[in-house]
């Protein structure tokens, strides 16, 4: 099915450590995002990107990286967790007309 | 910045009846997108209308309709014959009309929706 596929669902860390939250899609959108939920915020954008090699910050940038080298992949890297990390992160795909999401990821960093 | 205001933290309606959900928003821009995404507690995040501002016709989705007044930089959602499957948390979000960067979407910070048998 044509969609944004993120893994993993679930992940919890350790203070400290790294990793990579993985997204995808098979709709070759040029514009690609990131956002976390937290109660009460509702959702904030993290980084987006508008094509392969091209990415810029969002509301929320710090502490997280972001690459783009194909049209189909955006992963999120969070390079030292932090507590303040713990949150629910979708990533999104779209364009003109509408956006896709993906299923999200709750991570929670201990 | 564009900013999206939901003033309703949480909403609760009957079965079978209606409610309304408010949105305002805050922009100089004249051309752009409004969106009502659902988010069940599976929690994955599901379009439920969306609105052309260069369009004077309220959007419409069978039992989800809008009231879209562009002067006063209003977005309501009103659902009919509410549903069990209703329940969710709602948001609003805004998206330039601009290409390129402008694509992404400001949220609202979202109403809870309680539907009660």
């Amino acid at each position: 099915n044509a969609g944004v596929t993120q893994t993993p669902k679930f992940q919890v860390l350790k203070t400290g450590q790294s990793m990579t939250l993985q997204c995808a899609q098979d709709m070759n959108h040029e514009y690609m995002s990131w956002y976390r939920q937290d109660p009460g915020m509702g959702l904030r954008l993290i980084h987006y990107s508008v094509g392969a090699g091209i990415t810029d910050q969002g509301e929320v940038p710090n502490g997280y990286n972001v690459s783009r080298s194909t049209t189909e992949d955006f992963p999120l890297r969070l390079l030292s967790a932090a507590p303040s990390q713990t949150s629910v992160y979708f990533c999104a795909s779209g364009g003109f007309y509408g956006y896709t999401f993906g299923s999200g990821t709750r991570l929670t960093v201990v | 910045a564009q900013t999206v205001t939901q003033s309703q933290p949480e909403m609760s309606v009957q079965e079978a009846e209606t409610v309304t959900l408010s949105c305002t928003y805050d922009t100089s821009e004249s051309d752009y997108y409004l969106f009502w995404y659902k988010q069940p507690p599976s929690r994955q995040m599901i379009l439920v209308i969306r609105q052309e501002a260069y369009k004077q016709q309220n959007a419409t989705e069978n039992r989800f309709s809008v009231n879209f007044q562009k002067a006063a930089k209003s977005f309501s959602l009103k659902i009919s014959d509410s549903q069990l499957g209703d329940a969710a948390m709602y948001f609003c979000a805004y998206r330039s009309g601009l290409g390129g960067s402008n694509y992404k979407l400001t949220f609202g910070k979202g109403t809870l929706l309680t539907v009660n048998p």
